[in-house]
């Protein structure tokens, strides 16, 4: 497609539950980010891929949080045992290459709204 | 710390300036981003500054960073009714390849 897609596009849970959240990146984007947006606030990383490097998880906010990528395509972020306190937008950003500048300009999809009951 | 703050809302009449600040707290930033996001759409780059520039101009669209107070501002002029959106500051920070640090975004909203 011609730009960043995530699925679902909403998302009602239980809590408890494991959920899995879909991205698929801009096609030829080597650097994908994923982050949460809660209600009225800005936007906090939570994790980047970068090519075959690893991937900063320095912002995954548990250990219930992780993420995978398919080499350059797909990736899934799965959140384990949700809770209510992660109800949330998760973004989904691809970018042709890491760091900063017009080049490496990220584009973000439409976001998953995930709501814990 | 790393932080990015902004006032929550703003309102301006249609047709004039509108002008959005931010603060940031890292002075490594490399470099500092305005996006736009519209109601049920993802964030979109508005523009960005690298922090050795102290200003930056596209249309309608003036950037001024202030390095020495870590004030990024972003001016809309003649503003309309399709710039209703919210605004979020994001900056860049040198230590890390991967991490920008947005604020909690403005919410611009236009009188008639």
């Amino acid at each position: 497609g011609a730009g960043v897609s995530q699925s679902p596009s909403n998302k009602v849970t239980e809590k408890g539950k494991d959920v899995e959240l879909r991205c698929d990146p801009i096609s030829g984007h080597t650097a994908l980010y994923w982050y949460r947006q809660r209600l009225g606030q800005g936007l906090e990383f939570l994790i980047y891929f970068q090519g075959n490097s690893a991937p900063d998880k320095s912002g995954l906010p548990s250990d219930r949080f992780s993420a995978e990528r398919t080499g350059e395509s797909v990736s899934t972020l799965t959140i384990q045992r949700t809770q209510q306190e992660d109800s949330a937008v998760y973004l989904c950003a691809s970018s042709l290459g890491g760091g900063g500048g017009a080049s490496n300009e990220q584009f973000f999809g439409p976001g998953t709204r995930l709501t814990v009951l | 710390g790393e932080d990015v703050e902004q006032s929550l809302f703003l309102s301006v009449r249609e047709g004039d300036s509108s002008v959005i600040n931010c603060t940031y707290t890292d002075s490594s930033s490399t470099y500092l981003y305005w996006y736009k996001q519209e109601p049920g759409a993802g964030l979109q780059l508005l523009t960005y500054i690298f922090s050795n520039m102290d200003m930056k101009q596209d249309q309608r669209l003036t950037v001024l960073l202030n390095k020495k107070d870590k004030h990024l501002s972003l001016r809309i002029a003649d503003t309309q009714t399709g710039d209703s959106a919210i605004y979020f500051c994001a900056e860049r920070i040198y230590s890390s390849a991967s991490k920008i640090i947005f604020g909690s975004g403005t919410r611009l909203s236009i009188r008639p």
